[in-house]
């Protein structure tokens, strides 16, 4: 069964710095990976979607990178800003159509 | 496109009633997913519909829940005889057809079973 796992569970940081949200997963046999952003009860907003032929993938301020084998991924976002805050959550696809989400990371950007 | 649409956004009910969620995907996608997230938790996998055809349910969807896609459009999630273990955000999501399609999701629909 695929575990996905992210840390930290929370992180604050003043606003114009960069940070990294970390994912692993235990089945490194994936499909693709996707990052979301989810607003205090709100759905989830997609982010990037990583194809596990693919190293990486940017958007904006936002590079997420894959490496499959290790079973590990990275969200960097530079400069953040408050309106960054929210919980990021990192989704993986095997085989077959469901998403195993980790727990997610909650972010604060203080100004 | 609007995206993807639930209704109601939050539901309050009382144990032992039935409740009823719908869910409009973005139009050209065939694909629909249904997830319940727990607060502080992941979302988890219900259910998935290509078209109108249910092929795969998670064990998580006991035999209270039902879900329907009758035209391969809209589609609607049921919970019969509501317990308090069932409040939740469920969270309706669809894609197009392919392994490396992007799942786009709806605002979820709250559930309080008081």
């Amino acid at each position: 069964k695929q575990e996905v796992t992210q840390i930290p569970a929370a992180l604050s940081v003043p606003e114009g710095e960069n940070l990294v949200l970390n994912c692993s997963f235990t089945d490194s046999a994936i499909y693709n990976l996707q990052w979301f952003r989810q607003d205090p009860g709100k759905g989830l907003t997609s982010l990037l979607l990583i194809q596990s032929s693919q190293r990486e993938q940017t958007s904006g301020r936002l590079n997420a990178s894959l490496d499959k084998s290790s079973g590990r991924s990275t969200l960097y976002i530079a400069a953040s800003q408050p309106g960054d805050s929210a919980t990021y959550l990192c989704a993986v696809r095997n085989s077959g159509y469901a998403l195993n989400f980790g727990k997610g990371t909650s972010l604060l950007v203080t100004p | 496109d609007t995206g993807v649409s639930q209704n109601p956004r939050h539901k309050i009910t009382k144990r032992g009633q039935n409740v009823t969620f719908r869910c409009d995907p973005i139009s050209e996608h065939n694909r629909l997913y249904w997830y319940r997230q727990t607060l502080g938790q992941g979302p988890e996998f219900l259910t998935y519909f290509q078209n109108e055809a249910q092929l795969e349910k998670s064990r998580l969807l006991s035999d209270r829940f039902s879900a329907e896609r009758p035209k391969g459009s809209f589609s609607t999630l049921e919970i019969q005889r509501t317990e308090q273990g069932d409040s939740a955000m469920y969270l309706c999501a669809s894609s197009l057809q392919g392994l490396n399609t992007e799942a786009f999701f709806g605002q979820g629909t709250r559930l309080t079973v008081v």
